[in-house]
């Protein structure tokens, strides 16, 4: 399978704990990027990376929000001291270097904070 | 800042018709325009990509138009199936400093009926 791949699908945890989703990209995207999304809203940008560099921020990413991708292959992202309203999917996506390309995104990751 | 608007919110239709599914969008500087379809509790998937200089893409039963001056965009489905049914999301990349990211509309859910 090439496409994009997210690891766990379903995340339940309790609220205060850390949690960290990954994504891996399809090999040749240099581009990575995670959404946010609610029930019945699209998606909304979080963060962005080019390669290794990790380009933007969303204002949504709080403090609390981390991600890499470490030599430019898989990326991570964690979550510290989890609160309810971080219950979300969250989507990874990837494209070629061109602005022009198709985004591919991943089956996402559901979390639930309880 | 961008806004996409998709109308209607859901639309439930008999197997075999026609239909079309619009996105508005409030800034006209785009780069391009991207279809996705979404089952429950899955990722995205791309449909259908406009380039700011394109006025429509065919895919199968799928034709999307683009009028960048009126920041309108249509999605035809022809002889709908109940495959078919999903929900569907139009976003945007902006020409400008933000061209990294795509806006997302909220989707318009549809159901079709055998």
């Amino acid at each position: 399978d090439t496409g994009v791949s997210q690891d766990p699908r379903h995340k339940i945890t309790k609220r205060g704990q850390n949690v960290t989703f990954r994504c891996d990209p399809i090999s040749e995207h240099n581009r990575l990027y995670w959404y946010r999304q609610t029930l019945g809203q699209g998606p909304e940008f979080l963060t962005y990376f080019q390669n290794e560099a990790q380009l933007e921020k969303s204002r949504l990413l709080s403090d609390r929000f981390s991600a890499e991708r470490p030599k430019g292959s898989f990326s991570t992202l964690e979550i510290q001291r989890t609160e309810q309203g971080d219950s979300a999917m969250y989507l990874c996506a990837s494209s070629p270097q061109s602005l022009g390309e198709k985004l591919f995104f991943g089956s996402g990751t559901q979390l639930s904070v309880l | 800042k961008q806004e996409v608007t998709q109308i209607p919110a859901a639309l439930s239709v008999p197997e075999g018709e026609n239909l079309v599914l619009n996105c508005s969008f409030t800034d006209s500087a785009i780069y391009n325009l991207q279809w996705f379809r979404q089952d429950p509790g899955k990722g995205l998937t791309s449909l259908l990509l406009i380039q700011s200089s394109q006025r429509e893409q065919t895919s199968g039963r799928l034709n999307a138009s683009l009028d960048k001056s009126s920041g309108r965009s249509t999605l035809y489905i022809a002889a709908s199936q109940p495959g078919d049914s999903a929900t569907y999301l139009c976003a945007v990349r902006d020409s400008g400093g933000s061209n990294y990211k795509l806006t997302f509309g909220k989707g318009t859910l549809l159901t079709v009926n055998p």
